[in-house]
Parts: structure tokens; C-alpha cells; sequence
């Protein structure tokens, strides 16, 4: 089955400076890509998205690349600040046609958690 | 706009108790998903349903069943609970090929 890899497990970074999250997956049939930040406690929240047709997507300080060669995803944050602060989880999946579309389940990272300094 | 519902929030249970917990899709949303989370880990699939049949199948333990109705509200069922169970349950839904959204979650903690 399909294996997501994360790192780092934790990042740090100065308020301002810009956040590299890399992620790497196992099963080449994996063609969907979200990436979801999550709060202590609260719900995973989807920041950004990517299918496989294409090679990169921005979103205002957040952007997302994706490598299908090399099975590999990043998220990438510009000017950090603190309220980037929690933990940011990749994840990927297979969109199942068959079902009239339905997305399959999806496979997360372990997790990065991110601390923006002031 | 409307998110995914979920109740109760909070459920304290003793060991080899039941629990059930219920899940309300965002409207016009086909699949409902349900993940496990325990204390610093990632969530976990548990099962999920496509116009109301399972659709997939993860981690999930037999004495766990699920269920979705004609309302497509779906419904976690968790028998002879145990200390392990305690978690964060999250049910997600999406539509055709689009995202899934997260509902706010039910805390379980099992004594």
C-alpha cells in the first residue's frame, strides 16, 4: 500500500523567513496531493491541493510543487508568521473514477510542526 | 458556508462500554471518510462510504462497524472500548473528485 514520508519533523523558523515542508510517496498510482495544517485539537484544515496533471500551484504565501518522477511534494510558506505556527501534514490518495469520481482515502505524513519566531 | 457536523464533541466511556458517534456530511457530498488520531500521531483511515456502501477499508479494529444512511449521515460504532480507542475521531466528506473537509471531531477518552 501506498507509504508517505515527511520531513522535517519539526521546523523553526524566524517570523518573515519562508518554510520548506518535503514530503516523498511510494505507490506512482497516487495522483491526488493535499496538504493540511492542524492546531492543537482543532480539525485538520486544507490549505492547498494538487493532482498529479500538474507540476506546480500557488496560493498566495503558500505554494505546493510536485515531482511525479521522483514521487516527491513540497509546500512551500513565504513570509512566515506566527500564526503559521501549528502542524502541517501532507497526505496523498487515488481518485477512484470508477466510484463517479469519489476520492479515495488519504494517506498522511507523520507531520512537520512548524514554530514561527516573532 | 456549511461544514461537516459532527456529534457529540466530547464522549467519556468506561472500558467495555459502547460508543457511537455521528457524522453530517456537507450537503451534496457523496463520500464520507472516518480517521483515527491518537496524541502526536497523524490520522489514521479507518472507512469510508460512497452513496451510502463502503467504498474502503483501513485500520479499523472488527469491533468497530460503520454505517451510512439514506440521509447520508453516517454513524461510528465502537463496542468492548478499550483505553487504547482514546483518540480524536474525525469524519471528512467530499464531493466527485474534490477535496475532503474535516469535521471539528469527537474526543474519546475511554477510563
Amino acid at each position: 500500500g501506498e507509504n508517505v514520508e515527511q520531513h522535517p519533523s519539526t521546523l523553526s523558523v524566524q517570523e518573515g523567513d519562508s518554510a520548506v515542508i518535503k514530503c516523498t510517496y511510494s505507490d506512482s498510482a497516487s495522483n491526488y496531493f493535499p496538504w493540511y495544517k492542524q492546531e492543537l485539537g482543532k480539525r485538520p484544515q486544507l490549505i492547498i491541493d494538487i493532482r498529479s496533471n500538474v507540476g506546480e500551484k500557488k496560493d498566495q504565501r503558500i505554494a505546493v510543487t510536485l515531482n511525479k518522477t521522483a514521487k516527491h511534494f513540497s509546500l512551500h510558506i513565504t513570509e512566515t508568521q506566527p500564526e503559521d505556527s501549528a502542524v502541517y501534514f501532507c497526505a496523498a490518495s487515488i481518485g477512484y473514477a470508477g466510484y463517479g469520481g469519489s476520492q479515495g482515502n488519504l494517506i498522511f505524513g507523520k507531520g512537520t510542526k512548524l514554530s514561527v519566531k516573532p | 458556508a456549511a461544514g461537516v457536523i459532527q456529534s457529540p464533541r466530547h464522549l467519556i466511556k468506561e472500558k467495555r462500554e459502547t460508543a457511537t458517534l455521528k457524522c453530517y456530511p456537507i450537503p451534496r457530498h457523496d463520500t464520507v471518510y472516518w480517521y483515527q488520531q491518537g496524541p502526536g500521531q497523524d490520522p489514521q483511515f479507518l472507512i469510508s462510504f460512497y452513496e451510502k456502501m463502503q467504498s474502503d477499508k483501513g485500520s479499523i479494529p472488527d469491533r468497530f462497524s460503520a454505517q451510512q444512511f439514506s440521509d447520508y449521515h453516517s454513524e461510528l460504532n465502537m463496542s468492548s472500548l478499550e483505553l487504547g480507542d482514546s483518540a480524536l475521531y474525525f469524519c471528512a466528506s467530499s464531493a466527485p473528485l474534490s477535496s475532503q473537509y474535516f469535521g471539528p471531531g469527537t474526543r474519546l477518552t475511554v477510563l
